[in-house]
């Protein structure tokens, strides 16, 4: 059973220029978490999604990011119009189908650079 | 939102002493709680956890104590070794998320 996979896993991106993270769950999850992680922080989280859902995005910047996670497929967390503050290593995690569960696994993460 | 504090934020032990990380949360709806343990450049993985209806739970040379009237739990870690130098981070969690504290770095020396 693979675990949770990510892609790219390192991306760099001019200042204004689109990011497009992605993330495939563990088999039999269909919960997906997105965090973000700033050198020598923790992690922060930004979104909670489910297959064609997003559940809860109160962590999400209200503008130029954006999620989606479609019945096939990765997820996907979107960054429009990236600035150098996007600058850090964005972890996915996923859960178990089975209701009652909050163990998350992590992928092993997207660094993002903006030059 | 839920207020996470991680106690200390480095520690440094000698290999074979005992380590422990105490972990504060303010939401006292909060029912899980995980510790993670993230190598430099690496994914955090889930190492233990517990929930809110046991107190204390054991593996091997990691155990987790938790108490909820007071609203923190704890992370021990007995006869350390090298390879368990990391950051360790709790995360109870709350809502739909885990909120993360700002970790401990912990340094086993030889």
């Amino acid at each position: 059973n693979a675990g949770v996979m990510q892609n790219p896993r390192h991306l760099v991106r001019r200042r204004g220029q689109e990011a497009r993270l992605r993330c495939s769950p563990m088999k039999g999850h269909s919960h997906v978490y997105w965090y973000r992680q700033l050198p020598e922080e923790g992690l922060k989280f930004m979104v909670y999604l489910q297959k064609e859902n997003i559940i809860d995005e109160s962590g999400m910047p209200k503008e130029r990011f954006s999620a989606e996670f479609p019945k096939e497929g990765p997820s996907i967390l979107r960054i429009q119009q990236v600035v150098r503050g996007d600058s850090a290593a964005y972890f996915c995690a996923s859960s178990p189908d089975w209701g009652g569960s909050n163990e998350q696994y992590f992928g092993p993460g997207t660094r993002l650079t903006v030059t | 939102g839920e207020n996470v504090e991680q106690h200390p934020s480095t520690l440094s032990v000698q290999e074979g002493d005992s380590a422990v990380i105490k972990c504060t949360y303010s939401d006292s709806a909060s029912n899980y709680f995980p510790w993670y343990k993230q190598e430099l450049g690496k994914r955090p993985q889930l190492i233990i956890d517990i929930r809110s209806n046991v107190g204390e739970k054991k593996d091997q040379r990691i155990a987790v104590t938790l108490n909820k009237t007071a609203k923190h739990f704890s992370l021990h870690i007995t006869e350390t070794q090298p390879e368990d130098s990391a950051v360790y981070f709790c995360a109870p969690w709350a809502g739909n998320m885990l909120t993360f504290g700002g970790g401990t770095r912990l340094m086993v020396k030889p």
